[in-house]
């Protein structure tokens, strides 16, 4: 079973528009992270935030937010406002225990901003 | 500048014919990660190691092999018996933590083309 389940293939907003990626995760573990990563078309991922399983606050970085919602084992994210500049493929993944180091990724969601 | 090298960027392999990917990294991290990434497939991970002369299988390790001879360097070469070797190629590292919480970095990537 995906351990990381991103249902959004690919999203196409017009700039200025508000977006939100959805990211579902499953683990048994009490502690465990969860990260968000851009890849913009040059390849490399970028990191973008992190989270551990006992904050539960919602995170805010400019026109970036995340909500994070253990109830529901969902991380999603939403850029407010998109931008051209937005356009990547945008990962989340988990780490959990007792390996911290090896790292779950969902499959992407690809988003196109139309200027 | 530190961070995690890649070569070549683009390389090219008739069928049948071994190939070594470069990774390199001077940020002194002690995990590295090898993972491929076919379209709309996300990342999934070859092999990763903790420490020098240390590796562990991931997910999709058959028709790969590494060596850790080195902290800095993690080369991965794909060998005939993968069947479809054609990919984009990211290599990661991170700093190793018990505790967890680490982002992976990673490198620009190698694009693999069996011809």
């Amino acid at each position: 079973a995906q351990k990381v389940t991103q249902a959004q293939t690919e999203i196409s907003v017009v700039e200025k528009e508000d977006v939100t990626l959805d990211c579902v995760y499953e683990t048994r573990d009490t502690t465990y992270y969860l990260f968000w990563y851009k890849q913009p078309p040059s390849g490399e991922l970028v990191f973008l935030i992190r989270r551990n399983s006992f904050d539960e606050q919602n995170e805010i970085s400019g026109r970036y937010s995340w909500n994070f919602q253990k109830s529901t084992s969902s991380f999603n994210f939403t850029i407010t406002a998109s931008q051209v500049v937005d356009s990547a493929v945008y990962f989340c993944a988990l780490s959990e225990a007792p390996d911290f180091n090896k790292f779950y990724f969902g499959s992407g969601t690809k988003l196109n901003v139309k200027p | 500048d530190g961070g995690i090298t890649q070569s070549p960027k683009y390389l090219f392999r008739k069928e049948g014919q071994n190939v070594t990917l470069s990774c390199e990294q001077n940020l002194n991290h002690d995990a590295m990660y090898w993972y491929r990434q076919d379209p709309g497939q996300g990342l999934r991970l070859i092999y990763y190691s903790q420490i020098v002369n240390d590796f562990q299988k991931g997910d999709i390790a058959e028709g790969y092999s590494v060596s850790r001879e080195k902290k800095e360097s993690f080369p991965l070469t794909v060998t005939s018996a993968q069947k479809n070797p054609t990919a984009f190629y990211l290599c990661a590292s991170m700093i190793m933590g018990l505790a967890g919480g680490n982002e992976q970095f990673f490198g620009p990537g190698t694009r693999l083309t069996v011809l």
